[in-house]
């Protein structure tokens, strides 16, 4: 099994500009989650999900929106970058409660 | 919602010494603590959980310890060794159905093992 995988591994964006971070499980987990993390500091969820076509919103899901259409895939979508979206983003899956943690998403948005 | 504290924020240890992080939750209705570490730029990796029926927890060199009446747990690493300096976070949640495993993190304890 390969886990949990995200993709880009670093990104450069401009400020107004959109992308997509994408994360894929093949544990078969239902329940899904994106999390960033600033320098220094803990994660913070920003959307999660329980199973394919249900989402719902984390502590900081401003200026971010996800979908979840298969078990395996949930993308994050940044629609107009702003610097403060600068993090690391990690998405996460679990099953019984242990969450497994992808590589993570370095994002810079100058 | 739920708010975690975690402290100390570093920690520095003479290797083969013990460490201790400790974090205080807010919300009663939290049943289930996990423990992540966090090497230099990898993801975080569970290490250690506990859920509230149970007041410790032991593997190997690592303990969890819980006190549901105080709202604290504790991370207990004995005979520490260079290989365990990295972030330690404590995280809380309330395990529902209806919404998985959503966690609160606490804000990382820098342990730093001196050989």
């Amino acid at each position: 099994n390969a886990g949990v995988t995200q993709t880009p591994k670093f990104r450069i964006l401009k400020i107004g500009q959109s992308m997509t971070l994408q994360c894929t499980q093949d544990m078969n987990h239902n329940y899904m989650y994106w999390y960033r993390q600033d320098p220094g500091m803990g994660l913070k969820l920003i959307y999660y999900s329980v199973g394919a076509g249900i989402t719902d919103k984390g502590e900081v899901p401003n200026g971010y929106n996800v979908s979840r259409s298969t078990t395996e895939d949930f993308p994050l979508r940044l629609e107009l970058a702003a610097p403060s979206q600068t993090s690391v983003y990690f998405c996460a899956s679990s099953s019984n409660s242990a969450q497994y943690f992808g590589p993570g998403t370095r994002l810079t948005v100058l | 919602g739920e708010n975690v504290e975690q402290h100390p924020s570093t920690l520095s240890v003479q290797e083969g010494d013990s460490a201790v992080i400790k974090c205080t939750y807010s919300d009663s209705a939290s049943n289930y603590f996990p423990w992540y570490k966090q090497e230099l730029g990898k993801r975080p990796q569970l290490i250690i959980d506990i859920r509230s029926n149970v007041g410790e927890k032991k593997d190997q060199r690592i303990a969890v310890t819980l006190n549901k009446t105080a709202k604290h747990f504790s991370l207990h690493i004995t005979e520490t060794q260079p290989e365990d300096s990295a972030v330690y976070f404590c995280a809380a949640s309330q395990i529902l159905k209806s919404s998985g495993d959503k966690l609160t993190f606490g804000t990382g304890t820098r342990l730093a093992v001196r050989p």
